[in-house]
């Protein structure tokens, strides 16, 4: 099993749509969580730390739940310029280190 | 722009040739990292640095790649007698801590002949 899975995609939405992705963790150690979007042949880029509670940046929402070990990407009225490739990051303690591990991404298409 | 920078933006080589990559982190990040990425993949962990030190390194880091980081500023990665194997794109990340968020260069992009 790997320690970060995401649904690979593609995910092609109309333009407005609502759109959630998920990413599971294997290690329930994990303690930091980010959304990282990658445009093609370009580098990741942070779209948003998740945080326990929750938390929200636009039209963007992060969840956490720890139970489950999982994390979701809520994107709510979908632009063009949203169509990448969505990178779950888990942050592993390891001794005195954190390992960072990223999935495979989820990509995104939206349609006009 | 004080982000991340990485030289040179692309390579060509042939198999065999040695190549080295430059990284610039942000200037107070302590952690710095190497990853490389294949097409349709996230991005994999070669190694990284706190400072100067190099605190771990990935199985996928043959004994044909060494990184530096000698005064725990900038870093390089060489990869010797090179392999197709080793075509990717190769990403430097700083941060200032390992929990929190890490910034991406624009990565270096090895092509072998």
């Amino acid at each position: 099993r790997k320690e970060v899975e995401q649904d690979p995609g593609p995910f092609n939405v109309p333009e407005g749509a609502t759109v959630a992705f998920n990413c599971t963790y294997s290690n329930s150690a994990s303690q930091s969580f980010f959304w990282y979007r990658q445009d093609c042949r370009k580098e990741p880029k942070l779209l948003m730390s998740v945080y326990s509670s929750g938390n929200e940046d636009g039209r963007f929402t992060a969840q956490l739940n720890r139970a489950s070990q999982y994390i979701s990407l809520l994107i709510r009225d979908s632009k063009l310029s949203d169509s990448a490739t969505y990178l779950c990051v888990v942050g592993v303690p390891q001794s005195s280190a954190s390992k960072i591990i990223f999935g495979s991404g989820t990509r995104l298409s939206i349609r006009p | 722009d004080t982000g991340v920078s990485q030289d040179p933006r692309h390579k060509i080589t042939k198999r065999g040739q040695n190549v080295t990559f430059r990284c610039d982190p942000i200037s107070e990040h302590n952690r710095l990292y190497w990853y490389r990425q294949t097409l349709g993949q996230g991005p994999e962990f070669l190694t990284y640095f706190q400072n100067e030190a190099q605190l771990e390194k990935s199985r996928l880091l043959s004994d044909r790649f060494s990184a530096e980081r000698p005064k725990g500023s900038f870093s390089t990665l060489e990869i010797q007698r090179t392999e197709q194997g080793d075509s990717a794109m190769y990403l430097c990340a700083s941060s200032p801590s390992g929990n929190q968020p890490q910034h991406f260069g624009d990565g270096t992009r090895l092509s072998i002949l």
